[in-house]
């Protein structure tokens, strides 16, 4: 069966260092790798977007890396600040639109 | 542009009820999504509405339905509720690969 894994363990950082996340995933094939960061009792909102015949993205301070051999992801926030903790939730999307989420994992950033 | 908003954003049922949830998508998408999201989960796939049909489901019994209206917008329906229900309900639209998310209607079934 599907199976898409993220760290259960929350991530604490000190802030100005960078976080990264892991998403690994088994069984899929998906044609893109999205992430999004969830706050407490809201609605996820998308941050990234990489296509499965790319290999990184960038946006700002966040960067994505995707590896179709590995059948995983890494998700890094460079310089990390206490407005960046959250959870951030991997999705896979095959050629239909529907996202497959991981569970997610948390940020914490320490001031 | 007003995103995407959901209704009501919070609930309370009692077992055996139905219950209709409602959102209405992000200005210019056509396609309306719904998902499910427990405690301390990823939020899972209910269905999919397009051009007014279902066009994907989820792994989610016969109980949950849904519809989608002319003007884009769509209903969750969920009858005969269970405490399992419980969650938060999140519609998502998009227009390509990109979705973008309500707030959520959290329904609680006591």
């Amino acid at each position: 069966s599907q199976k898409i894994e993220q760290n259960s363990e929350a991530l604490n950082i000190q802030e100005g260092k960078t976080a990264t996340l892991t998403c690994n995933y088994t069984n899929y094939s998906p044609a893109y790798l999205q992430w999004y960061r969830q706050d407490p009792g809201r609605g996820p909102v998308f941050l990234l977007l990489i296509r499965e015949n790319e290999k990184e993205k960038r946006k700002e301070r966040l960067k994505v890396t995707f590896d179709t051999t590995l059948k995983q992801s890494l998700f890094h926030i460079t310089a990390s600040q206490p407005a960046d903790s959250a959870t951030y939730l991997c999705a896979l999307q095959g050629g239909n639109n529907r996202l497959a989420f991981g569970k997610g994992n948390q940020v914490v950033v320490i001031p | 542009d007003a995103g995407v908003t959901q209704s009501p954003t919070h609930l309370i049922k009692t077992r055996g009820q139905q219950v209709t949830l409602r959102c209405s998508p992000k200005s210019g998408h056509d396609t309306v999504s719904w998902y499910q999201q427990a405690l301390g989960q990823g939020p899972q796939f209910i269905f999919q509405y397009y051009e007014e049909e279902e066009r994907q489901r989820g792994n989610f019994p016969d109980r949950f339905s849904g519809h989608q209206f002319p003007n884009y917008s769509s209903e969750l329906n969920v009858n005969a509720l269970l405490l399992g229900d419980s969650a938060l309900y999140l519609c998502a639209s998009s227009f390509g690969q990109e979705a973008f998310f309500g707030q959520g209607t959290r329904l609680t079934v006591v």
